[in-house]
């Protein structure tokens, strides 16, 4: 079975700053797919980046980019230029070869401080 | 487009009472799926649809039931409600599986008393 290791349960990141959310995964299939979502405190979850595992280049997506290491099966989520905005949770999770749902971490809390 | 809609947003249920978290999408996605959230933790699927008439159980499908007649409508059915459901429910749809995100429904918050 995939596993999805978060292992920041809490972050601090200044306005204006970048910040980086670990995603570590493990699997032994060749072919999954890594996906990041924020859930701000009103509940819904957002869509922020996708990488596949046969991607060349590191997804970017405005100020959200993957920064993926296949062979440490890492999955990093960089934020740059942190607003108040920013301030959620943050889950990585991961789609499994011929599955069809998502497999999700325990999340990051993120607070953006002035 | 309204997306992914569930209802109710808020609900409160006894012991052994039954209820039908309702979800339905307009974007004409073939795939939908149902999560629960427990406080503090990530989203574990219950059951999902890769179409109408097609179903499949998901990592914790214990308790609950699902239908798919129609491809807008995926409705969860809790049968005997328990305290341990007690959680926050997602549903979630994807016109794909691979590089396709899945887009969420803003939740229902289930308390079993």
């Amino acid at each position: 079975a995939q596993k999805i290791t978060q292992t920041q349960p809490g972050m601090f990141v200044q306005e204006k700053e970048a910040v980086t959310l670990d995603c570590t995964y493990d699997t032994s299939d060749p072919s999954y797919g890594l996906f990041w979502y924020k859930q701000p405190s009103s509940g819904e979850m957002i869509f922020l980046i996708y990488q596949g595992s046969y991607d060349q280049q590191n997804a970017t997506e405005g100020r959200y980019s993957l920064n993926f290491q296949k062979a440490r099966k890492s999955a990093n989520l960089v934020i740059s230029a942190s607003q108040l905005g920013d301030s959620a949770m943050y889950f990585c999770a991961m789609r499994p070869p011929a599955g069809y749902a998502l497999n999700f971490g325990k999340g990051t809390s993120l607070l953006v401080t002035p | 487009n309204a997306g992914v809609t569930q209802t109710p947003k808020f609900r409160i249920l006894k012991i052994g009472q039954s209820m039908t978290l309702q979800c339905a999408q307009d974007m004409n996605h073939n795939y939908m799926y149902w999560y629960r959230q427990d406080p503090g933790m990530g989203l574990k699927l219950i059951y999902y649809s890769v179409g109408a008439g097609i179903t499949d159980k998901g990592e914790v499908p214990n308790g609950y039931n699902v239908s798919r007649s129609t491809t807008e409508d995926f409705p969860l059915r809790l049968e005997l409600a328990a305290p341990s459901q007690t959680s926050v429910y997602f549903c979630a749809s994807s016109y794909g599986f691979e590089a396709y995100e899945q887009y969420f429904g803003p939740g229902t918050r289930l308390t079993v008393t």
